[in-house]
């Protein structure tokens, strides 16, 4: 049974940073694709970015290009989103989801497509208020 | 970008009833089209990969049809456990997009 925990809610000043994590259990982690989605409040979802751990592929959404940064550490089966310069439209649930792909073969950017998302991590809120 | 157009954006019904929510795209997305069903303070769960690919674990009754640009996901005999917000995703190429949502209520 593939399971994605992510860290606890967090409260962050504007200008700052947020890590959340995303640990997997259940699944063979480096071989997928890790994507990062969120959730304004009362909004739809909005992808972020993703990563393969096995190959280093990392893909990100151009309105987060420079802010957001996504890394894995395969020792512990962990996939982590980094986002600085917070400000307060950042609030938001952050989901991580995972591709159920095997990717082992796959390299570069077309690994991304024609895919879908399962299983999701339970979101992590992140508040961004002075 | 591609774009999700999810119709409609709220649907109320009956337990029992038939429904059907569209989803077009903004350019073909072959059939890279998934659907997920949302509950509040919940994470999204997959329901349909591949337009019409049922999820293991989710009943008959969700089926999901279409390709090209349209898309279906119709709900038969709707039980209580479903009323919740609908989302359809492209998986064709990043970056993923998402329907704004369809949230079934109960009438």
């Amino acid at each position: 049974q593939v399971q994605l925990v992510q860290s606890g809610a967090e409260v962050k000043k504007p200008g700052s940073s947020v890590r959340v994590s995303c640990k997997a259990s259940g699944v063979s982690f480096s071989t997928h694709a890790f994507n990062w989605v969120r959730q304004a409040p009362g909004k739809g979802l909005e992808w972020m970015g993703g990563i393969i751990p096995i190959s280093g592929t990392v893909i990100y959404a151009q309105q987060f290009q420079g802010r957001l940064t996504i890394t894995t550490d395969d020792s512990t089966s962990t996939a982590y989103m980094d986002l600085s310069s917070l400000r307060s439209e950042d609030t938001a649930v952050y989901f991580c989801a995972r591709d159920p792909r095997n990717l082992r073969y796959c390299s570069g950017n077309i690994c991304f497509s024609k895919t879908w998302l399962d299983p999701w991590g339970q979101g992590t809120l992140v508040t961004v208020s002075s | 970008d591609i774009q999700m157009t999810q119709s409609p954006s709220s649907l109320s019904a009956s337990m029992g009833d038939r429904v059907t929510i569209t989803c077009r795209a903004s350019q073909i997305i072959s059939n890279n089209l998934n659907w997920y069903q949302q509950k509040p303070g919940k994470a999204p769960r997959l329901l349909i990969f591949d337009a019409s690919n049922l999820e293991v674990g989710v009943p008959s009754r969700f089926s999901g049809g279409g390709s090209g640009t349209e898309f279906t996901l119709t709900i038969t005999s709707l039980q209580r456990e479903d009323f919740a917000t609908y989302y359809c995703q492209q998986g064709y190429t990043t970056p993923y997009t998402f329907g704004q949502g369809t949230k079934l209520e109960i009438k």
